[in-house]
């Protein structure tokens, strides 16, 4: 199984709302990621966890929250999002040995209204 | 911060024309990663070079790795239609978790 599954799919929200996107992975990987994708524009890394700890998190905003509750599963908590935050979310996942390919997956389109 | 260039950022191409994207740091990468993201799609893994000099083939697809470390190319022979996409280079600088992605070069094949 090389799959990474994400959920939902798509998810519009309001500004006020609160909401959470889920990813899971069960290839064994121990390093777990959030990109945020706007259109036409290069996936941005936002955090990084491994071994289930947070190990980088590149200054995003407190208004998302992730969470890694095991080996398996990656969560992002959104919380009072702005229409600017509308993007497509992708996780990934690697194998923490030599080999450093990321496997991503199918993504969460956000719409913030 | 450290960052990867890539030119071109649009390409079209005629069916059965090739084209080269590039790619470029300022500084000495640890390794490079090369993606391709179908439209609607997520980015897919083609490639990782590591060692000075790298040259990998598949199939159509010719990467290569500088020999300082610093640039890589993805050369396409033949374009098919199926090569529509945008191509992505990602380089590390330090082996570990840490990925930064290039602009991108967005192929568009006429037939």
């Amino acid at each position: 199984d090389t799959e990474v599954t994400q959920t939902p799919k798509h998810l519009v929200m309001g500004m006020t709302n609160k909401k959470s996107l889920k990813c899971e992975q069960h290839m064994g990987h121990r390093a777990m990621y959030w990109y945020k994708q706007k259109a036409k524009k290069p996936p941005e890394l936002m955090f990084v966890y491994s071994y289930e700890k947070l190990s980088i998190n590149e200054s995003v905003p407190s208004r998302f929250s992730p969470e890694c509750p095991n080996s398996s599963l990656l969560n992002l908590h959104l919380h009072a999002l702005q229409p600017e935050d509308s993007a497509l979310y992708l996780c990934a996942s690697r194998q923490t040995s030599s080999t450093y390919e990321q496997y991503f997956g199918p993504g969460t389109r956000l719409t913030v209204t | 911060g450290q960052q990867v260039m890539q030119i071109p950022q649009y390409q079209h191409v005629q069916e059965g024309e090739d084209f080269t994207t590039y790619c470029n740091s300022s500084t000495t990468l640890s390794n490079i990663q090369w993606y391709k993201q179908r439209p609607g799609g997520h980015p897919v893994f083609l490639i990782q070079l590591v060692k000075s000099g790298e040259v990998k083939k598949q199939k159509r697809l010719t990467f290569q790795f500088g020999e300082a470390k610093k640039n890589s190319s993805l050369h396409i022979t033949a374009t098919q239609t199926t090569d529509v996409g945008t191509y992505f280079c990602a380089g590390q600088w330090a082996a570990g978790n840490k990925l930064t992605f290039g602009g991108g070069t967005r192929v568009l094949v006429k037939p």
